[in-house]
């Protein structure tokens, strides 16, 4: 069983939709938690990270965790075509905290 | 501030052969990490410098190695390249938890091929 689990979708949603991202861990060691948005043949884009439960928001995108149900969540409200790409949630632990541990990526797709 | 930058974007080499990448950090940042990236795999994770020091190294053989310098810019090597090899190598870099930071950002990667 791999330490984070992601669906690897792909995800196709209308042009406005709210997109609920997804993904599961095993260790319960995970303290910092991210999400990174990657464009085909480009270098993933940070653009969410958190180190505690609850609710992070910035603009259109609000990223969640819940350490007791090792679930966490990235939420993009009023999605945009440009928001196609694959989203990857990467966690680590705190004493190693450069070393992280990818889920394999959810493809979404935004229909205009 | 500049981003994290990667030389060469592009690679091809012959199965056998060697190859060194290179990756200038964030400027402040000391913290310089290394992934492979395949369709297969996935990211996982090569090894992490601070301070020219390696202070972990992911599940790879050997023939992957690294460094860094005291002006925080690291390299990797891969000595008798194979054919699985052939991967997008990330670089990213991080100011390190201690010392308020430990988000990554990530480089544009360079792409190898192995033939």
């Amino acid at each position: 069983q791999k330490e984070v689990e992601q669906d690897p979708g792909p995800l196709s949603v209308p042009e406005g939709a709210i997109v609920s991202l997804n993904c599961t861990y095993s260790n319960s060691a995970f303290q910092y938690f991210m999400w990174y948005r990657q464009y085909s043949r480009k270098g993933p884009e940070l653009l969410m990270y958190t180190y505690s439960s609850g609710n992070k928001e910035d603009g259109r995108f609000t990223a969640q965790v819940d350490k007791s149900s090792k679930y966490i969540s990235l939420f993009i409200r009023d999605s945009q075509p440009s928001d196609s790409a694959t989203y990857l949630c990467a966690m680590a632990r705190m004493d190693s905290s450069y070393k992280l541990i990818f889920g394999s990526g959810t493809r979404l797709l935004v229909r205009p | 501030k500049a981003g994290v930058t990667q030389t060469p974007r592009y690679l091809i080499k012959t199965r056998g052969q060697q190859v060194t990448l290179s990756c200038s950090p964030i400027s402040g940042h000391r913290s310089v990490s290394w992934y492979q990236q395949t369709p297969g795999q996935g990211l996982q994770f090569l090894f992490e410098y601070f301070s020219e020091t390696q202070r972990n190294k992911g599940n790879f053989p050997g023939r992957f190695s690294g460094r860094q310098f005291s002006n925080s810019r690291s390299e990797m090597n891969v000595s008798t390249l194979e054919l699985g090899d052939s991967a997008l190598y990330l670089c990213a870099s991080s100011l390190d938890a201690d010392r308020g930071g430990y988000e990554q950002y990530f480089g544009p990667g360079t792409r190898l091929t192995v033939t």
